[in-house]
């Protein structure tokens, strides 16, 4: 068990650039989540995965975002056009089951919009 | 509505001193689950806890325990005889049985224990 990974650590890029994000879950962990974490708040739900299923996107995941998690592994995060305000750290967690689990967090992707 | 308050942004205390972060929560859901996390500089959260809402047993867990009252809607952390290293912010969430089980975070503690 390698725990979740994510990919970059670091992304700093312009204003108006498309930018990916990679996560890796743990394993077989059927449901993955996506959060946004901006300085000194707690992170924020952006979108849930159960499998290769879309089940829930936040009010803050807009137009310009989009996620998929293709064959129900790992997972993408896409922000087109990106903006100043995209500004943040960008968490995915995995977990498995039907009940409630603790989340297993990767260390998140750090964005920086110039 | 869900909400979580940690209304304490930043506690300091000198080593070995025995430190309470607070966590409120709010939810209309009589079934629950919550959570207290640790974010160390590094940045990647780690689990502590979880309780849900029909246990309200105190947890101790080495130098750390948990105090869960469900007539206060508070689920409070206490570590005793703090050490540098536990340094970090630590974040309460909440996550109600049905749909996604998403976490609703609160804005999270800042520790710093001083050598």
């Amino acid at each position: 068990d390698t725990g979740v990974s994510q990919n970059p650590r670091h992304k700093i890029t312009k204003r108006g650039q498309n930018v990916t994000f990679r996560c890796d879950p743990i394993s077989e962990h059927n449901r993955l989540y996506w959060y946004r974490q901006t300085l000194g708040q707690g992170p924020e739900f952006l979108t849930y995965f159960q499998n290769e299923a879309q089940l829930e996107k936040s009010r803050l995941l807009s137009d310009r975002f989009s996620a998929e998690r293709p064959k129900g592994s790992f997972s993408t995060l896409e922000i087109q056009r990106t903006e100043q305000g995209d500004s943040a750290m960008y968490l995915c967690a995995s977990t498995s089951g039907t009940v409630i689990n603790e989340q297993y967090f990767g260390p998140g992707t750090r964005l920086t919009v110039t | 509505a869900q909400k979580v308050t940690q209304a304490q942004t930043e506690i300091s205390v000198v080593e070995k001193e025995d430190v309470t972060l607070d966590c409120v929560y709010e939810t209309r859901d009589t079934t629950y689950y919550l959570f207290w996390y640790k974010q160390p500089p590094s940045g990647e959260l780690v689990f502590l806890i979880r309780r849900n809402s029909f246990d309200e047993q105190n947890e101790i867990s080495g130098r750390y325990s948990w105090n869960f009252q469900k007539s206060t809607s508070s689920f409070n952390f206490t570590i005793t005889a703090s050490q540098v290293v536990d340094s970090a912010v630590y974040f309460c969430a909440l996550s109600e049985l049905g749909g996604t089980y998403k976490y609703i975070f609160g804005t999270g503690t800042r520790l710093k224990v001083l050598a």
